[in-house]
Order: C-alpha cells, then structure tokens, then sequence
C-alpha cells in the first residue's frame, strides 16, 4: 500500500563512538517526555524518560537532555554498539491524566562494526 | 516485558474480507492506542481510547474502526479491507496517572492486503 508520512532519518555511526539523537518536540505544555527504541519487527521498547523539571538524565550509557526554552529533546548514546541499531523515537505528555502520548518522527540509528 | 498482546503477528489477506486485529493487555491500564507505522517511517495514531466504553479518532485517518467493552481488550476492525490497508498496526497501552507515564507496546501486527 501507498506508505504513510516520511521516511525516517539516518544517523550512521562508528561503533564505539558516541551517538546523539535529536528531536523538537511540538507542545510547550509537554512536561513529559520519553525515548523509544524500535528494533526491526518489534514495537517500540521504553528507554529513559524524563520530566520538564530536570535538564538531564542519566540510565546505563544512556542520557537525555531537555532543553525547554528551544523544545528539544536529545538522546546520547556512549560508546554505540551494533544492538544499539534501530528506530528512536521521542514522545511527549503534558502532564495531564487525560491526555495522550504524541510521538516524534523517529530517526535511524545504524551502527558500522 | 510488557503484558501486552497482539494477534496475529502476520495476516495476509483478500481484498474486501473483514479482519479484526486483537489487543489484550493485563495491566488495568485505562488508556489503549492503536498505531500505524509503514516500514521506515513514522508512527501515526490512528484511534486511542480513555477506557471502557471510550473510543477516539486520533491524529490519521483511518478506515478502520474500534470498541472497547472491556478494560484490557481493544480489536480493531476493518470492514473491507484494501491494498492501501497493508502496513503495521502497533497497540499500546497507559496508566492515566497525573504526571504521565510510558506507554507500552505490544509486537504488532503485519497486514498484507492483496
């Protein structure tokens, strides 16, 4: 069938460099926000979040930024590895019981051995 | 892992058939979305629900319909299907808590229209 929006971005890296993965998000209400990953196949996979009160995160070799003045969103990976290929997405929530998670467009990672 | 499920994981199926895609999830969450997603490209939320008895169009149209009679179950019908139906459809679910909270996404399903 005819395929629906754009196609992804690509981020190609060396493995073992460090990746950073951006993304603007829409809503300055959002005080939510999270990184998915989708690997080929699967549905996104949860893997850090982050409120509008703090500016960064830190998980296992992951971080994320937020930049509320801007309304950007980063992920950084530390020293990428081949299972770190895949789609990232980001997804913003205002911090509203009743309202929805919205999805950013996505990139691709791929990472050369 | 999540307790969020999908089936089929691939259908292939005639042009004009009725299908309905299957959704369960176990975790009392209040909140399910359906997602469409083409190969290397952007998810589009074509349908959400707040809970039992709520259902929403979301931000894509879609041909598609859903209902949601119980709390851990959302299928998604298509009456007839097309060509133009074929691509992945990813489900979701949330808590509603005050300060939002991850969604988690089950494996989705490949549809194939010929």
């Amino acid at each position: 069938g005819e395929s629906v929006g754009l196609h992804l971005p690509t981020l190609s890296v060396q493995e073992g460099d460090n990746s950073i993965i951006n993304c603007a998000y829409s809503n300055s209400a959002s005080d939510y926000f999270i990184w998915y990953k989708q690997e080929s196949g699967k549905g996104p996979q949860f893997i850090i979040d982050i409120r509008s009160n703090m500016d960064k995160r830190q998980g296992q070799r992951v971080t994320v930024l937020l930049n509320k003045t801007v309304k950007h969103l980063s992920l950084q990976i530390a020293a990428t590895q081949p299972g770190d290929s895949a789609v990232y997405f980001c997804a913003e929530n205002m911090g509203n019981a009743g309202n929805m998670l919205t999805f950013g467009g996505g990139t691709r990672l791929m990472v050369k051995p | 892992e999540a307790d969020i499920y999908q089936t089929p994981r691939y259908l292939v199926i005639g042009t004009g058939k009725k299908i309905t895609l299957e959704c369960s999830q176990t975790m009392g969450h209040d909140k399910m979305y359906w997602y469409q997603q083409d190969p290397g490209m952007e998810l589009h939320l074509i349908h959400y629900s707040y809970g039992v008895n709520s259902t929403e169009k979301g931000d894509l149209s879609s041909e598609s319909t859903v209902s949601r009679i119980r709390t851990e179950h959302f299928p998604l019908t298509l009456e007839s299907a097309r060509p133009s139906h074929t691509s992945q459809y990813l489900c979701a679910s949330s808590a509603s808590i005050r300060d939002g909270t991850e969604a988690f996404f089950g494996q989705g399903t490949r549809l194939t229209v010929v």
